[in-house]
């Protein structure tokens, strides 16, 4: 089993959805959740940092953590044509600082 | 624009030949890492450097290597290639050596003929 699982199927959705993606993981000593975002042919940048339960916002990006059912989620309101990307979750054990990513899911915003 | 630059961005070589890629870190950080990510395995760490020591090691094969000079840019070697090593390899710069977050550069695209 692999330390961090998202389903890499790609998704499209019509311009104005949201956009729902998830991670799940299986060692409970990842403290440090994030989620990147890659465009074709470019490096992953940074969307969303945290490190506690619960929901943080940032503008039209909302990350979700439940650390007792080991789950994580991105949710993208009001999806823009601009919002197509692969979107990577990644996480971080305390005190080691190698990222460990999920396999990333292509999302398609269709005009 | 992360900050952080890499050399080349293509890379055509041939099975068995050796390369260098290069990455310089964005201004003020200590930490390097190398990731390679492919189709089927997705992004993989593959080392850490951190002022000019190495501090953590991922799958990294033994074919490959890397170093950080003491102006703090980063060479990752990889030598003895085979066709599976075709890959992005992607640098990542952080300030120190907790969970700052990495930023990454635009990476090399290795292909391997």
């Amino acid at each position: 089993q692999k330390e961090v699982e998202q389903d890499p199927g790609p998704l499209s959705v019509p311009e104005g959805a949201i956009v729902s993606l998830n991670c799940t993981y299986s060692n409970s000593a990842f403290q440090y959740f994030m989620w990147y975002r890659q465009y074709s042919r470019k490096g992953p940048e940074l969307l969303m940092y945290t490190y506690s339960s619960g929901n943080k916002e940032d503008g039209r990006f909302t990350a979700q953590v439940d650390k007792s059912s080991k789950y994580i989620s991105l949710f993208i309101r009001d999806s823009q044509p601009s919002d197509s990307a692969t979107y990577l979750c990644a996480m971080i054990r305390r005190g080691n600082n190698r990222l460990a990513f999920g396999k990333g899911n292509q999302v398609v915003v269709i005009p | 624009d992360s900050g952080v630059t890499q050399t080349p961005k293509h890379l055509i070589t041939a099975t068995g030949q050796r390369v260098t890629l290069r990455c310089s870190p964005r201004s003020g950080d200590l930490s390097v890492y190398w990731y390679q990510q492919s189709l089927d395995q997705g992004l993989q760490f593959l080392i850490q450097y951190y002022n000019g020591e190495e501090r953590a090691k991922g799958n990294i094969l033994e074919r490959f290597s890397a170093q950080q000079f003491p102006d703090l840019h980063s060479e990752l070697n990889l030598s003895s290639l085979e066709l599976g090593d075709s890959a992005l390899y992607f640098c990542a710069s952080s300030e120190g050596l907790g969970t700052d977050t990495q930023y990454f550069g635009p990476g090399t695209r290795l292909t391997v003929l």
